[in-house]
């Protein structure tokens, strides 16, 4: 059982655009955390939420946390080629000993130059 | 940000035969560490979880007496592949995992890909 769903599964729009990637759940995560991967690579954390509600940035990406943990967005404004790759979010569910990472079932983006 | 390096990046074997993946955190101390496997276009699904000097935690349907794992210390942790068959064949991915702040963070290696013909 998938328990992060992603939305879009793939999504392919010209550079320039905007686009938002949703991961939506229905358990609740103490926090939660964003990767892009690229081919033949592992992911690369690009940021970590843990306040409900909260909304971080990183340059031409912003990340927000649902109010209720249970659900997060990735917003990228004026998309580049550079941000074509896989994007996965991740939640984590503290768990003393026994800490682990649920990945998103993935969204495979695409930038067109 | 801390780095982990696996290693190989990629191996081809003979079926049968053993593979030794190595997982090292190069910059911290890694409390637990993660061994993933990804199929083509899917996302990473967790094998086991294991902290050093401790057994480690297969989830439901992974094989331990195949998948076997050492967590040796702190900085190391081991996936060997044993009796590999085709069917093993995937992109295999540790990552590594210490306090910064109030979190825990979990490092990615750049994936070990396992060809078995």
């Amino acid at each position: 059982t998938q328990l992060l769903e992603q939305s879009p599964q793939f999504l392919s729009i010209q550079e320039g655009e905007n686009l938002t990637v949703y991961c939506n759940s229905s358990s609740v995560f103490s926090s939660l955390q964003w990767y892009r991967q690229e081919p033949g690579e592992g992911p690369v954390l690009l940021v970590t939420v843990v306040t409900g509600g909260e909304v971080k940035k990183l340059k031409r990406l912003t990340f927000q946390f649902g109010d209720a943990r249970k659900d997060s967005s990735l917003h990228i404004t004026a998309a580049q080629p550079g941000d074509t790759g896989l994007y996965l979010c991740a939640g984590e569910r503290r768990n003393f000993g026994n800490e682990k990472l649920t990945f998103g079932t993935g969204t495979r983006l695409t930038i067109i130059p | 940000g801390a780095v982990v390096s696996q290693h190989p990046s990629w191996v081809i074997c003979k079926s049968g035969t053993s593979v030794k993946i190595e997982c090292r955190s190069l910059d911290f101390q890694a409390t637990t560490m993660f061994w993933y496997r990804q199929f083509p276009k899917q996302s990473l699904m967790l094998m086991a979880t294991s902290n050093e000097g401790s057994k480690a935690t297969y989830e439901q349907g992974v094989e331990k007496d195949k998948f076997l794992i050492n967590h040796a210390s702190l900085t190391l942790s081991t996936l060997t592949v044993t009796s590999a068959h085709p069917e093993d064949s995937s992109f295999y991915i540790c990552s590594a995992r210490g306090y910064r702040g109030i979190v825990t963070e979990a490092f990615f290696g750049q994936g070990t890909r396992l060809t078995v013909v």
